[in-house]
C-alpha cells in the first residue's frame, strides 16, 4: 500500500504571500491531521478532517486553514506568510476504528521556508 | 491537560549496547501512548502504541516499550543498537490529537 504523499516537498515564499500544501492519506483512510514541526515549537497539531469536516482544531490563527475532498484528499492553506511560518508541514492519516487509540501515519513533509 | 516528557535531549550508545529513550506522561483517564522515530529530512515513522493489556510492546525494528503505571512512564528500549538507529525520537499521546513531547535525539557509536 502506498504511504500518504505530500506535494510539494519544498517551497520557498516570501512574507505576505501565501500556499497551498496538499496530502494524498493512504488508501482507505478518512482521517487526515496536519502537524507544524519547528525547532522552537516542536510537532503542534494544525488540525483534523475527517469526512469533510473539520473535527478538531489547534491553536492557531485564522491564517492557517484547511479542507477535505471527497476523496479524502486534504489541503492547508496559509494566507500572508510571516517568517515565522517556516517550517516542515507534516500530515497524518489514520483509518478510524474505534477512534483516540487509531495509529497515524505521516507523510514526509512538506519543508516551508518564507523569506 | 494530557502531556508527556522526554527528559533527554540527547542519548548517546554504542553499537551493541542495549539503549533505552526515557518518557514519562501526565493523563487523564486510560493513556494512549506511542512513540515515532524520525530520520534526517523525512517524515515520522510509527514505531509502537501503548493502547491496553501487556505492559511490554513490541514494534518496529527490534524496538519495545514497558508501560509503567505507577512510574507514569512508557521508555523505548532496544536490546542491542545499532548506527542505523541514529534519529529522533518522540513520545506522544493522545489527546483527540497526537501530543508529542520535544524529543530525544538518540547517538549510536561505532
Amino acid at each position: 500500500k502506498a504511504g500518504v504523499t505530500q506535494t510539494p516537498r519544498y517551497l520557498i515564499k516570501t512574507r505576505g504571500q501565501q500556499v497551498t500544501l496538499s496530502c494524498s492519506p493512504i488508501s482507505g483512510h478518512r482521517s487526515v491531521s496536519w502537524y507544524q514541526q519547528t525547532p522552537g515549537q516542536g510537532l503542534q497539531f494544525l488540525f483534523e478532517y475527517f469526512s469533510e469536516t473539520q473535527r478538531n482544531k489547534g491553536n492557531f490563527p485564522g491564517r492557517f486553514s484547511g479542507r477535505q475532498f471527497s476523496n479524502s484528499r486534504s489541503e492547508m492553506n496559509v494566507s500572508t506568510l510571516e517568517l515565522g511560518d517556516s517550517a516542515l508541514y507534516l500530515c497524518a492519516s489514520s483509518f478510524p476504528l474505534a477512534g483516540a487509540e487509531d495509529t497515524q501515519y505521516f507523510g514526509p513533509g512538506t519543508r516551508l521556508t518564507v523569506l | 491537560a494530557q502531556s508527556v516528557a522526554q527528559p533527554e535531549d540527547q542519548v548517546n550508545v554504542a553499537e551493541g549496547n542495549p539503549l533505552t529513550v526515557k518518557c514519562t506522561y501526565s493523563v487523564s483517564g486510560n493513556p494512549y501512548l506511542f512513540w515515532y522515530v524520525q530520520y534526517p529530512n523525512r517524515g515520522l515513522q510509527f514505531l509502537l502504541k501503548y493502547i491496553t493489556g501487556d505492559n511490554l510492546v513490541k514494534g518496529s525494528y527490534g524496538f519495545e516499550a514497558e508501560f509503567n503505571k505507577s512510574q507514569t512512564s512508557f521508555h523505548l528500549k532496544k536490546p542491542s543498537a545499532l548506527v542505523s538507529d541514529s534519529a529522533l525520537y518522540f513520545c506522544a499521546v493522545i489527546d483527540n490529537k497526537l501530543i508529542f513531547g520535544a524529543g530525544t535525539r538518540l547517538a549510536v557509536h561505532p
